[in-house]
Formats: C-alpha cells, structure tokens, sequence
C-alpha cells in the first residue's frame, strides 16, 4: 500500500533563516507530487506540483522553492524565512489515471 | 483564487441528525471533490462526483452536483461525535496533465453528543 511521509511535524523558525521541508511517498512511481499552505482555519493554497523529477510548477510567486531530485521525494524550501511564511504545509500526492489526492501528515510552521 | 466555497462556514448539530454542507464554484469542472480534515491532521479524500453525475453515495455520505448552478452539496447522515471536523470542497478543471484542486475554505462540522 502506499504511504506518504512529511517531517518534521512542526518547526520553529526565526525570520532570516533557511527552511527545508521534506515529503517522501511510498509504495507509488511516478507520482504527482504537490505542496499547499493551509493559513489557520483557511483552505488550502496550492503553491508547487511536480509531474516528474526536476519538473517543478509555480502556482504563486513568493519566497518559496521546491525541488523532486527522485521520482518519490518532494522538498520545499526558502533561503530567508519571512513572518508570513508561517502556516501549516501540507504534500500530496496523486497516482496515474487517478483523480483524487493523498495527504501527508503536515508541516506546522512558525516563523518567529 | 479559491474556486469553491462552502457554507456554512462552521456547524453545530446534535449526534444522530443529518448534516448538510454546500459548495459553489464558478467555472466548468471536471470533477468535484470532498476532503475531510481533523483538527491537525492532513486531508482526507471522502468522495468524487465527475461532472456528469447528479448524486453518489457512499455509506452515510451523500454527494449532489448540479453543474446548471455550479453548486454541489453534502449530506452526512446520522451523524456521529467521529465526524467532527473541517470539510472542504475541491474543484478539478483538468481532463489530463497534471491535475490541480481548488479547495474552499471549508465548513467545520461539530457534533455535539
């Protein structure tokens, strides 16, 4: 079966640093892969999917990167961390020929 | 932009009654999706209904869309303290490639026991 991995579970950050959020998918090849931005009690903003390794799409312009260096890893990441990066992050991931998508645990995020 | 929006934007009802939830959007879609997500937790898929069904079923959820409206609900029967949580809708405009769900803000269900 498949399963799908994020961590850390929740970070603390002071504004200016680097971040790295990782997200690995189990059990699948080839999948779509997806970040979102959950803001408190809001719905999900998607920020980057990936259809393949290397192949990485921007929905928003913002402070944020992502990269897949293998097909089952997605990671997100920031040189400098801003105060409004702060939010809960959220990978999925979607199969082939399959519409519906699979969450991750989630990233809680607090830049201080 | 959010495509979906749901209302209400938060419910309260007593365990064992029905409860009913409603998304619009304001595009053409592909298919519509409802997720569910507890408190902390990553979204869990609860059901999809392509653009040419009216309604689908899966055991105590109800799903209904009407594409005239643009509008899509759903119904929980006999509800239980399990189902407290947020429930969001998702808008699928992709008919191949890569696929991309607009979420609504979601409603948050509480049941009460």
């Amino acid at each position: 079966s498949q399963t799908i991995h994020q961590w850390p579970a929740t970070l603390v950050q002071p504004v200016g640093s680097p971040l790295s959020l990782e997200c690995t998918v189990e059990g699948t090849s080839n999948p779509n892969l997806y970040w979102y931005r959950q803001a408190a009690g809001r719905g999900l903003q998607l920020l980057f999917y990936s259809v393949g390794i290397g192949q990485i799409s921007s929905e928003v312009p913002q402070n944020l990167s992502a990269s897949r260096p293998q097909d089952r890893q997605f990671i997100l990441s920031s040189k400098k961390l801003l105060l409004s990066d702060s939010g809960f992050y959220l990978c999925a991931w979607r199969g082939y020929r399959v519409r519906e998508q699979y969450f991750g645990p989630g990233t809680r995020l607090t830049v201080t | 932009s959010q495509q979906g929006e749901e209302d209400p934007q938060a419910l309260s009802i007593q365990e064992g009654e029905n409860a009913t939830m409603n998304c619009s959007y304001k595009t053409s879609i592909n298919n519509l999706q409802w997720y569910r997500q507890n408190s902390g937790r990553g979204l869990v898929h609860l059901i999809l209904i392509r653009s040419n069904e009216r309604e689908k079923h899966s055991g105590r959820l109800r799903v209904t869309l009407d594409t005239s409206k643009k509008s899509s609900s759903l119904l929980i029967t006999a509800s239980r303290a399990a189902d407290t949580a947020s429930y969001f809708c998702a808008t699928d405009r992709s008919n191949q490639g890569a696929q991309k769900l607009v979420f609504g803000q979601g409603t948050r269900l509480t049941i009460n026991p």
